[in-house]
């Protein structure tokens, strides 16, 4: 059975920092692409961050870009979301989230299908 | 990167059938069959209904289906049951670095 496991989250100041885990199990963690997507409450979906298999390539939302740095440590099924200089605006549940590739022709398109997601771990930035 | 425009609610009445809009362009959902969707209950994670446009994951409903005509994807219910009430989020692959949900569709089951 696939899981993600977040932990991390908590209350902190404006212009602190958190680091969130997302513990993998189940699958082949190191065959697959790996996300962040955040939640403001009452608000919708957004992604913040991806890593592929090996770790050698990252993307981020504009908001996070150079505040944020997604990681992951193979060897132990393990995700990471390093935040530094958090904002209010960051307040939110954080779920990571595992994608699918979809491959035809001898091409492979990623990411296709975030198909299964954690449980999420709240972030709160006040003062 | 736009988001994927979707509409805010919409309601149907038990054994109904209900379709949402998923609305792109031509850079996403027009050029790749590539549309997810996801059901999210209040305070729990999202869970995947749709994938590349018309599939099913193993455990989905039948009565959930997917469809796609030009640049708009769509997410049809039918049957319509209580425990359909949540909330559904659409995704499209855009060849892009950067991803985009749609804004998400609140279906209310009178």
């Amino acid at each position: 059975e696939v899981q993600l496991v977040e932990s991390g989250g908590g209350l902190v100041q404006p212009g602190e920092s958190l680091r969130l885990s997302c513990v993998a199990s189940g699958f082949t963690f190191s065959s697959y692409w790996m996300h962040w997507v955040r939640q403001a409450p009452g608000k919708g979906l957004v992604w913040v961050s991806r890593l592929n298999s090996d770790g050698s390539s990252t993307s981020y939302a504009d908001s996070v870009k150079g505040r944020f740095t997604i990681s992951r440590d193979n060897a132990k099924n393990t995700l990471y979301l390093q935040m530094n200089s958090l904002r209010a605006e960051d307040t939110a549940v954080y779920y990571c989230a595992r994608t699918n590739a979809y491959c035809s022709g001898g091409t492979c398109y990623r990411p296709n299908a975030f198909d299964f997601w954690g449980q999420g771990t709240m972030v709160t930035v006040s003062s | 990167q736009s988001a994927l425009t979707q509409p805010a609610s919409v309601s149907g009445s038990p054994g109904q059938s209900i379709t949402i809009s998923c609305t792109g362009t031509s850079s996403d959902v027009g050029s790749y069959n590539l549309v997810s969707w996801y059901q999210q209950y209040p305070g729990k994670a999202p869970k995947l209904m749709i994938y590349e446009g018309s599939k099913r994951p193993s455990g989905v409903s039948n009565r959930f289906s997917g469809s796609k005509s030009g640049n708009t994807a769509s997410l049809t219910i039918s049957g319509l049951q209580a425990e359909d009430e949540a909330d559904y989020y659409c995704y499209s692959y855009t060849g892009s670095s950067s991803l985009v949900f749609g804004g998400g569709t609140k279906l209310t089951v009178l």
